[in-house]
């Protein structure tokens, strides 16, 4: 079984400081993982993907995480938060290895950005 | 840009009452999938379909749901009896099967129901 784990639900980072969104995963396969983010009235967008190639991703907007197997995580980061990234976050796993391709969703991440 | 297209996208409706979805995938994606998202929550896959075959119902997706992808291009959900649980944003995303694209899910901008 494939599960997903948000390890914040709210971040509070000020204009100009890093952004960290933290996420862990558990995959009997080889997972794919994705972070997407949700503007409000806004359908999910792609910040980036990982499938087994390297493992530091880069992402859009200045985005990019690194995968970590050996501590299951797939941690989101950002040198410098802008007003515009606040939004919610989710990290997702999918394993087409198991047989599906359907996506598990964390519960999300509200990325709040103080001026 | 012709992304993943869901109409409508507000629907409000009585208890009791049947409603029906309809999300238009990107043109050349053979694959479409339905998720339920509810406040605070982040969204749970319902089903999915390669062309127009049903290859994924979740246990969320009891008897008074159902999807249809006919012809393999749009795909319908409709809702029948809906009950006050049932208020939630019915979200609809497609992906390739092949190329460097495949597996991604892009998705539209989600059906919003409020069932009073």
């Amino acid at each position: 079984a494939q599960s997903v784990t948000q390890l914040d639900s709210h971040v509070s980072v000020s204009e100009g400081t890093p952004v960290l969104l933290r996420c862990n995963y558990s995959s009997s396969y080889s997972p794919s993982l994705f972070w997407y983010v949700q503007h409000p009235n806004k359908g999910l967008q792609l910040l980036l993907k990982y499938t087994s190639a390297a493992t530091l991703v880069k992402g859009i907007n200045g985005f990019e995480a690194e995968f970590k197997k050996s501590e299951t995580s797939f941690h989101l980061t950002k040198p410098s938060a802008h007003m515009s990234d606040a939004a919610e976050y989710f990290c997702v796993v999918s394993g087409a290895g198991s047989g599906t391709y359907k996506y598990i969703f964390g519960t999300g991440t509200r990325l709040k950005v103080l001026a | 840009d012709t992304g993943v297209s869901q109409d409508p996208r507000h629907k409000i409706t009585k208890r009791g009452q049947n409603v029906t979805f309809r999300c238009d995938p990107i043109s050349e994606h053979n694959r479409l999938y339905w998720y339920r998202q509810t406040l605070g929550q982040g969204p749970e896959f319902l089903t999915y379909f390669q062309n127009e075959a049903q290859l994924e119902k979740s246990r969320l997706l009891s008897d008074r749901f159902s999807a249809e992808r006919p012809k393999g291009s749009f795909s319908t959900l409709e809702i029948q009896r809906t009950e006050q649980g049932d208020s939630a944003m019915y979200l609809c995303a497609s992906s390739l099967v092949s190329g460097s694209a495949k597996n991604i899910q892009y998705f539209g901008a989600g059906t919003r129901l409020s069932v009073l």
